[in-house]
C-alpha cells in the first residue's frame, strides 16, 4: 500500500484566499484525523471521521475551517478565508476498526501539507 | 480529559549510548493506550510503540523499549545504543476509552523532545 497520501506537500498563499488540503486514506481503514503542527501549540486533533462520518469536530478552531469525506478513499480539509496564523503543517492519518481494551490503534500519518500563509 | 507532558524539550546522547526520554499522563479513563512516534527533520510521523494499560509486561520493539508505571502515570521510552540516524522530535500520545465505553479514536500528543545523537 502506498501509505496515507497528501496533497499538496506545500502550500503558499495570500491572507483571505481559500485553501483545499486533501488526503487519501490506507484502503480499508475506517477513521481519518486531521492534525495540526504548530510550534506553539504542538500537535492538535482538528476532526475525525468514522466511516465517512464526522465524529468530532470540536477541534476545528473557527467556522473558516470545514472538512468533508465524499467516500472511504478521500477527504479534504478547507480554510477559507485563510490567515496568516493558520500557518503550520497538516496531517491527516488513518487507521482501521479495531476493539478494545487489549489491541491498539495505530494511526499511520501522511507526509503532510506545510501550509504558509502570507 | 487526557494530557500528556514531556518535561524535556531538549536531549542530548552520545552515539551507542542509552536514553530515556520521559513521559507522564493523566486520564480517568477506564483504559488506555500509550503510543511514541519519532518526526525526524523531514517532518513525517512514525509510530515506534505501544503499550496497553493492561499489558502487564513493557513494549519492546528493537532497540525501542517503554518503560511503563502504572502507579505513577508514567510511560518513559529507552533507546538503546543510539545512532546518529535516532536524532529527530520525538512525541508520546495517549488513547483513551471513558467509563462510558465509547470509544474515542483520537490521540492526545505531548509537546515532544528533541533528541540529539552526537557522534
Amino acid at each position: 500500500d502506498a501509505g496515507v497520501i497528501q496533497s499538496p506537500r506545500h502550500e503558499v498563499t495570500e491572507m483571505g484566499q481559500e485553501v483545499t488540503l486533501r488526503c487519501k486514506p490506507i484502503s480499508g481503514h475506517d477513521y481519518l484525523f486531521w492534525y495540526r503542527q504548530t510550534m506553539m501549540r504542538g500537535l492538535e486533533l482538528l476532526i475525525y471521521f468514522n466511516n465517512n462520518v464526522p465524529i468530532d469536530d470540536s477541534g476545528m478552531p473557527e467556522d473558516r475551517f470545514s472538512a468533508k469525506m465524499p467516500n472511504a478513499s478521500f477527504s479534504t480539509l478547507k480554510i477559507q478565508p485563510s490567515e496568516p496564523r493558520d500557518s503550520a503543517v497538516y496531517f491527516c492519518a488513518s487507521s482501521p476498526i479495531e476493539g478494545f481494551p487489549s489491541s491498539y490503534n495505530e494511526q499511520f500519518f501522511g507526509p503532510g501539507t506545510r501550509l504558509t500563509v502570507l | 480529559a487526557q494530557k500528556i507532558t514531556q518535561t524535556q524539550p531538549g536531549m542530548f546522547v552520545q552515539e551507542k549510548e542509552a536514553v530515556t526520554l520521559d513521559c507522564t499522563y493523566d486520564t480517568s479513563d477506564q483504559s488506555y493506550g500509550l503510543f511514541w512516534y519519532k518526526q525526524p527533520s523531514s517532518g513525517e510521523m512514525i509510530f515506534l510503540i505501544y503499550q496497553g494499560s493492561y499489558d502487564e509486561q513493557n513494549a519492546t520493539e528493537g532497540r525501542y523499549s517503554l518503560n511503563f508505571q502504572k502507579a505513577r502515570k508514567s510511560a518513559n521510552l529507552v533507546i538503546s545504543a543510539s545512532q546518529l540516524g535516532d536524532s529527530a522530535m520525538y512525541f508520546c500520545a495517549m488513547r483513551g476509552r471513558p467509563y462510558s465505553g465509547a470509544g474515542s479514536y483520537q490521540l492526545t500528543f505531548g509537546k515532544g523532545t528533541k533528541l540529539s545523537v552526537i557522534p
